[in-house]
């Protein structure tokens, strides 16, 4: 059973819309992340939570904020989306935030923007 | 820019080979030097890590080489096989990065039976 789970796997979105992208850990783990990994770029950090707190923003734009209602919930809600956005959007967790904590990464969302 | 390089994007071994992945940094601060497996369709898994301090790092078919002074890191896959084919990303953080990991572009192996 996967430990990360992440809603929907696919997800396709009009130019100036909004989504919000689930995941959800049963791991027991205090800390989330959100990544990004897209054709032309890297993987890309995004946000850190700890204990449902905002730890790290690497992200520029305000159109992405995290959601956490729970310990083990951090969504992602994209507002007026851009195809430059599409990629696949990947939810992580760790038990701490140390910086040799392994990182469980769940299968992704992928999201297209037409 | 940049900030972690690998290479060479793709490689193709026959099974049973050694596949040697490249990595380099530039960041002086980063310190710890994960690498992530990732198989289509699936998210990274962390598959070995070395710290700054060692040079090198075994698990099995998996060895790190590092070289503090060249920033640079290699992963070698010794006696590859078919079901090692996947996509390796070396990333990096420094202490206290809380965890925030710097990915390169990755290196997508094919092991040939």
């Amino acid at each position: 059973d996967p430990k990360i789970i992440q809603k929907p796997k696919y997800l396709v979105a009009v130019t100036g819309s909004e989504k919000i992208l689930i995941c959800e850990q049963y791991l027991g783990h205090n800390a989330m992340y959100w990544y990004r990994q897209s054709a032309k770029k890297p993987l890309e950090f995004m946000f850190s939570y700890s204990y449902q707190k905002l730890m790290d923003n690497q992200t520029a734009s305000s159109r992405f904020q995290p959601q956490s209602s729970k310990k083990n919930h951090l969504d992602l809600q994209i507002t007026a989306l851009k195809p430059d956005d599409s990629a696949t959007y990947f939810c992580a967790s760790s038990h701490g935030t140390s910086y040799n904590e392994r990182l469980f990464f769940g299968h992704g969302t992928k999201l297209s923007v037409l | 820019q940049q900030q972690v390089r690998q290479s060479p994007q793709s490689l193709t071994v026959w099974e049973g080979e050694t596949a040697i992945l490249n990595c380099s940094y530039e960041n002086s601060a980063f310190d710890y030097f994960p690498w992530y497996q990732q198989f289509p369709g699936e998210g990274p898994a962390l598959l070995i890590a070395i710290r700054s301090v060692s040079d090198k790092k075994e698990d099995g078919r998996f060895t790190i080489f590092f070289n503090k002074r060249e920033k640079k890191l290699s992963l070698h896959i010794t006696d590859s096989q078919p079901g090692d084919s996947a996509t390796y990303f070396c990333a990096a953080v420094a202490t206290g990065g809380n965890n925030k990991l710097t990915f390169g572009q990755g290196t997508v192996l094919s092991v040939i039976p």
